[in-house]
């Protein structure tokens, strides 16, 4: 079974402080991985994907994959109030159909 | 306008009545998707779909079934509800661009089976 792995949480962070999210997939075959932003009742949302080992920044977000060890994380700088929310990890597994697995989320609390 | 919509928003229903929750898209894409979404366990496939004659069997189909009416409409049905369906339900939507694969996500209708 192709599971994805999330810390429920929550999470809570000082505003202005460093925000780090993580996530572990148990298909080594994985492709692509997608990080999602949930408000309390709202839809996901994307923020970030990522498919290459290594960085990707974009704004005060920072996606950071490591294949080998089947981790990724999301990283929010300076964070803001406005960035409490749950965080939802994705990844395509191998096998073709290209439908994302869902981590169960991380919710994260950004306090004053 | 939005993207993708969902009607209804939200639905109160008793054990053994039939539902139909609608989902209508505008972004032109093939791949349509069915979730629920139950506090603690994220969100669960129920059907999905990849093109108007394709229909595809999620990780909890049960007492579920859906159709696909047209590339832009995708419905689900509770045939008899029970009160484990309550859940906020999602549609969403993808272009099916492979390794870029990219959800978008209708609203939600929140149900309530009594």
């Amino acid at each position: 079974q192709k599971e994805v792995e999330q810390n429920s949480g929550p999470l809570s962070v000082p505003e202005g402080a460093i925000a780090s999210l993580n996530c572990t997939y148990s298909d080594r075959g994985s492709q692509s991985f997608f990080w999602y932003r949930q408000y309390s009742g709202k839809s996901p949302e994307l923020i970030m994907s990522i498919y290459s080992n290594g960085d990707k920044e974009d704004g005060r977000f920072t996606a950071q994959l490591n294949k080998a060890s089947q981790y990724v994380s999301l990283l929010i700088r300076d964070s803001q109030p406005s960035d409490s929310a749950t965080y939802l990890c994705a990844v395509l597994t191998s096998g073709g159909s290209y439908i994302p697995t869902f981590g169960r989320g991380t919710s994260l609390i950004v306090h004053p | 306008d939005a993207d993708v919509t969902q009607t209804p928003r939200n639905r109160i229903t008793k054990t053994g009545k039939r539902i139909m929750l609608e989902c209508s898209q505008t972004k032109g894409h093939d791949r349509m998707y069915w979730y629920r979404q139950d506090p603690g366990l994220g969100l669960r496939l129920i059907y999905y779909s990849f093109d108007v004659k394709d229909i595809n069997k999620g990780e909890i189909s049960d007492g579920y079934s859906v159709s696909r009416q047209a590339q832009a409409k995708f419905s689900l049905s509770l045939e008899s509800a029970i009160p484990n369906q309550t859940a906020l339900y999602f549609c969403a939507t993808s272009v099916g661009l492979a390794r870029q694969e990219t959800q978008y996500f209708g609203p939600g209708t929140r149900l309530l089976v009594l």
